[in-house]
């Protein structure tokens, strides 16, 4: 298995860009989540969706942060506009199970590093 | 509130030695628990986890934890740290919500 594939594995931008950063989760897993990680605020939960449905998005930060996932393949986070505390590495994870993200172990993506000047 | 809490922010061994790295946490009930490692610029990594029944639990890379419900702790364990284990330990886990800590730092010293 391919594992979690997160794309771009690097982003820099400027700020008042918009910014889309992509996931592919496990094939089967049913549950996929976003996470925020930086030095201040360590590793955040800004969303998770189960069976392609967004069940706890109390996470995100702001109405500039939106995610979607059109399919069990696929899902977006996006931020419109970007700004400089944006900054952090964002991870994908998945899981496979339907009793909430605290249940099931999950598997992370390698992570997007996430730059806005 | 449920919490998970680590309290070493960074622990420092020598290779061989032995280590263990503390996580408490605060729920009424049994929680489910997890151990992840993550090494400079990778993802987390599960090394195990615990849901009930047997409290010693052995994950990936030589790694143990203990569940203790009387002392509220989940604490991560190997015998002889080697180079390589060097990286950010996670505790998380939650009756229903997941809880991240904050992570200890591992050095290992050769």
């Amino acid at each position: 298995d391919a594992g979690v594939i997160q794309s771009p594995r690097h982003e820099v931008t400027e700020m008042g860009q918009e910014v889309t950063l992509r996931c592919k989760p496990i094939s089967g897993h049913n549950s996929l989540f976003w996470y925020r990680q930086t030095m201040m605020r360590g590793l955040e939960l800004l969303i998770y969706f189960n069976n392609n449905v967004p069940i706890d998005d109390s996470g995100m930060p702001e109405d500039r942060f939106s995610a979607k996932m059109p399919n069990a393949s696929f899902s977006t986070l996006k931020i419109q506009p970007s700004e400089p505390r944006d900054s952090a590495v964002y991870f994908c994870a998945s899981s496979q199970g339907n009793r909430g993200p605290h249940s099931y172990e999950q598997y992370f993506g390698p992570g997007t590093r996430l730059t806005v000047t | 509130a449920q919490s998970v809490t680590q309290p070493d922010i960074h622990i420092t061994v020598s290779e061989g030695a032995s280590l263990e790295l503390r996580c408490n946490y605060s729920y009424g009930a049994t929680p489910y628990l997890f151990w992840y490692v993550q090494s400079p610029g990778q993802g987390l990594q599960l090394l195990l986890k615990y849901f009930s029944g047997d409290t010693l639990v052995q994950g990936i890379k030589g790694f143990e934890a203990e569940f203790k419900r009387s002392q509220s702790s989940f604490n991560l364990r190997k015998p002889s740290v080697h180079w390589s284990d060097a990286a950010e330990y996670f505790c998380t886990g939650g009756g229903n919500k997941l809880t991240f800590g904050t992570g200890t730092q591992l050095k290992v010293e050769l």
